[in-house]
C-alpha cells in the first residue's frame, strides 16, 4: 500500500531534549517535505527536499533540522525543542513534477512542555 | 499579510446547494493546489492546477492567472463533504504558501 508514515504520532517532551520524528514514504517520490500546523495560523511549510542530499527552508524552518540521505526518509529534528514548538506536524511526499499532488502522513502531534 | 487569502472562512450549506470557496494571491507562482482536511484531521491533496479547470467527481477547480485567483466549487454538496479546504501556492522548486483553510459545513 502506498503510504507516508510518521512516528511518533503523538509526543509529550520537555524544553531542551532532542527529538527526531521520522518520515518515510514507499513511492519512490523525489519530493519531501514537512509542515506544522496551528490553529489561526493553518499549514506551514519547515523544509522541503525535492531530492537525496537537496534540502531548502520553507516560510518557518527556525529551530529544525532536516536531513536527506535516503530517497525514502526525511527526519524532521528539533536540538532544542521549545514550548512554541508545539504544534501538528505533517510530512509529505511527491513526484518532484507532481508537487500538487501530495501524499501526506497521518501527522505528529507534539506538545513541548 | 498572508500573501494568500481565502474566503470565506466558513460556510453552511444544506446538502445539495452548490459550493464556490475562493483564493486570490499576490505572488507569481508556478502552480495552485487545493487539498482537503478531513474532520480527524488527514489531508489530502485535490487539485493541482497551473491553467483552466479541472474537474474530479463533484469537485471543480478553476484558476485565472492573469486575476491571480482561484475558485473551487462542490456541485450536488453532500455531508461527507464537510471538511476544511485549503488552497496552496507553489513555486518551481517546491516552496508552498497555503492560506488559512475554509470551513465547510454540509448539513443534511
Amino acid at each position: 500500500e502506498a503510504q507516508v508514515t510518521q512516528n511518533p504520532r503523538y509526543l509529550i517532551t520537555v524544553t531542551g531534549k532532542k527529538l527526531t520524528v521520522t518520515c518515510s514514504q514507499n513511492m519512490n517520490h523525489e519530493y519531501m517535505s514537512w509542515y506544522r500546523q496551528d490553529p489561526g495560523l493553518g499549514l506551514r511549510q519547515i523544509y522541503y527536499s525535492m531530492n537525496v542530499e537537496v534540502t531548502d527552508k520553507g516560510d518557518v524552518p527556525e529551530g529544525y533540522k532536516v536531513s536527506r540521505k535516503e530517497k525514502r526518509n526525511f527526519p524532521l529534528i528539533l536540538e532544542s525543542p521549545s514550548p512554541n514548538q508545539t504544534s501538528l506536524y505533517f510530512c509529505a511526499s511527491s513526484f518532484r513534477d507532481r508537487v500538487g499532488e501530495q501524499y501526506f502522513g497521518p501527522g505528529t502531534r507534539l506538545t513541548v512542555t | 499579510k498572508n500573501e494568500v487569502e481565502q474566503s470565506p472562512q466558513n460556510l453552511t450549506a444544506q446538502e445539495g446547494e452548490f459550493i464556490t470557496i475562493n483564493c486570490s494571491y499576490s505572488v507569481g507562482i508556478s502552480a495552485l493546489h487545493w487539498l482537503q482536511q478531513h474532520p480527524g484531521g488527514g489531508i489530502v491533496s485535490l487539485f493541482m492546477l497551473s491553467s483552466g479547470k479541472k474537474k474530479h467527481g463533484r469537485l471543480i477547480a478553476t484558476i485565472n492567472i492573469q486575476e491571480k485567483h482561484s475558485s473551487l466549487h462542490i456541485t450536488a454538496s453532500h455531508p461527507r463533504d464537510s471538511a476544511v479546504y485549503i488552497c496552496a501556492v507553489g513555486d518551481s522548486w517546491g516552496k508552498l504558501q497555503f492560506g488559512a483553510g475554509t470551513q465547510v459545513v454540509v448539513t443534511p
